[in-house]
């Protein structure tokens, strides 16, 4: 089963709004982690966030964590089109080392 | 630095036979992760490595799925016989260790279709 889910499953947005994505997750983690898929450059690592952090930034993208709600979220500020592709979180659960990713969030950036 | 390399592409075959995949990790990086991903989900791990021990394939059916890394580099999958429900992308990983914090590195996977 997967450990995190993505909310919306779908978003669409006019290119230079922000997208906010959400990823909740069942089990205490030790990381988040937060990746891009297109079809051009494949499975991309976007950022990673640990268990003790709250909020972390990396360009456009901001990405908080909410152990207490075991919630996370990722925020894209002035999208562009480049950002079409679906966002996976996927977390490394206490305990395992494996990675656990979720079912993601397709992003369609509208010009 | 050269990313993940993956072979073949694409693949066709059909249901009951035998498929091999490949994949070279970069070099120097110890662990190696072999995922299927089904169209409309996210990665499911299959089976890590760790240099040329197994780490985890708990997910792995064993009956049908196989998988080596022989000297500790690159790596094959292997699925005997094939089923309808294996048609998915199997995507090739690696990052520097195992361990919580490192990066994992895809490859652009091989988009397996069994008719």
């Amino acid at each position: 089963s997967q450990q995190g889910e993505e909310d919306p499953q779908a978003l669409s947005i006019q290119e230079g709004e922000n997208a906010t994505m959400n990823c909740s997750y069942k089990t205490s983690i030790n990381n988040l982690q937060w990746y891009r898929q297109n079809s051009g450059r494949g499975l991309v690592h976007l950022i990673l966030i640990r268990s003790n952090e709250r909020e972390k930034h990396s360009g456009r993208l901001r990405v908080t964590l909410d152990t207490s709600k075991k919630s996370s979220s990722l925020l894209i500020t002035a999208s562009r089109a480049a950002d079409t592709a679906s966002y996976f979180c996927a977390t490394t659960i206490q305990g395992a080392q494996k990675l656990v990713f979720g079912q993601g969030t397709r992003l369609t950036i509208n010009p | 630095e050269a990313g993940v390399a993956q072979s073949p592409r694409y693949k066709i075959i059909e249901k009951r036979q035998s498929v091999a995949f490949w994949c070279n990790p970069i070099s120097g990086h110890a662990t190696l992760y072999w995922y299927q991903q089904i169209l409309g989900q996210g990665p499911k791990l299959l089976i890590q490595f760790q240099n040329n021990g197994v780490v985890d394939d708990s997910q792995l059916p064993k009956d049908r799925f196989s998988a080596e890394r022989l000297k500790g580099v690159d790596s094959t999958l292997k699925i005997q016989p094939a089923k309808l429900e294996d048609s998915a992308v199997y995507l090739c990983a690696s990052s520097l260790r195992s361990g919580l914090s490192y990066e994992q590195y895809f490859g652009p996977g091989t988009r397996l279709t069994v008719t």
